[in-house]
């Protein structure tokens, strides 16, 4: 069982529609961060948080998705308006610090499919 | 910008046999730290093992890789697959870059009886 809970396990949306999901990375973890595992099972990183701020985001997040991690509330990331090409695997990961060596713990994941 | 190269996205083979999963990385920084992921399906993704360290064999749950900084490599090994064995592999860098690991693409070991 993953210390990162993420939620829900799956999510269905049609074209055009929001999608949210949303993560608790594991206890004293500052570093969130969520990767979109796409059809060819490649991580695409797409945004990254210390605590509540933005360290590091792709293009393809800030058009059209976003994502906070706000004080004592889980984090989130929200598609504002789905496509086809969004349907994947949205794993959430903490980090304890911002090292080299500080290795990830990943959540199970929220496999989206949009329909 | 740092790089991992896995070259093989599918490895085939029989119970018993030896494994071994080839990644490659590119970094300018010379204190690169190497991981390897597992991700069975409908799991999550956890660490298998990692190293920083030149030349040291690392060893976890019947594996090891080993930290060649000369050729800049850390391939997977273990001596005698298990059916349990299969799953995704995913070796990643992190080096004072950023914040975030990079992730090569991901190599799927599937073991057959």
């Amino acid at each position: 069982n993953s210390k990162v809970i993420q939620t829900p396990r799956y999510l269905v949306k049609g074209q055009g529609q929001k999608a949210k999901m949303r993560c608790i990375p594991e206890k004293g973890h500052p570093v969130v961060f969520w990767y979109q595992q796409n059809k060819n099972n490649e991580f695409k990183f797409l945004i990254n948080f210390q605590n509540q701020e933005v360290l590091q985001q792709i293009d393809m997040t800030e058009k059209r998705f976003s994502a906070e991690c706000p004080s004592n509330s889980p984090c989130s990331l929200e598609i504002q308006s789905s496509e086809a090409g969004d349907s994947a695997l949205y794993l959430c990961a903490s980090r304890k610090g911002q090292g080299r060596d500080s290795d990830y713990t990943f959540g199970s994941g929220t496999r989206l499919l949009v329909i | 910008g740092d790089s991992v190269t896995q070259k093989e996205g599918l490895v085939t083979l029989t119970e018993g046999l030896p494994v071994m999963l080839n990644c490659t990385y590119q970094t300018i920084y010379s204190n690169a730290f190497l991981f390897w992921y597992v991700h069975y399906l409908n799991e999550s993704p956890r660490l298998l093992l990692k190293s920083s360290t030149d030349n040291k064999r690392t060893e976890h749950q019947g594996f090891h890789a080993t930290l060649h900084k000369s050729s800049s490599s850390f391939h997977l090994q273990k001596s005698s697959a298990q059916l349990s064995d299969s799953a995704l592999y995913y070796c990643a860098l992190g080096s004072n870059m950023g914040y975030k690991l990079t992730f090569g693409t991901g190599t799927s070991l599937l073991v057959d009886p």
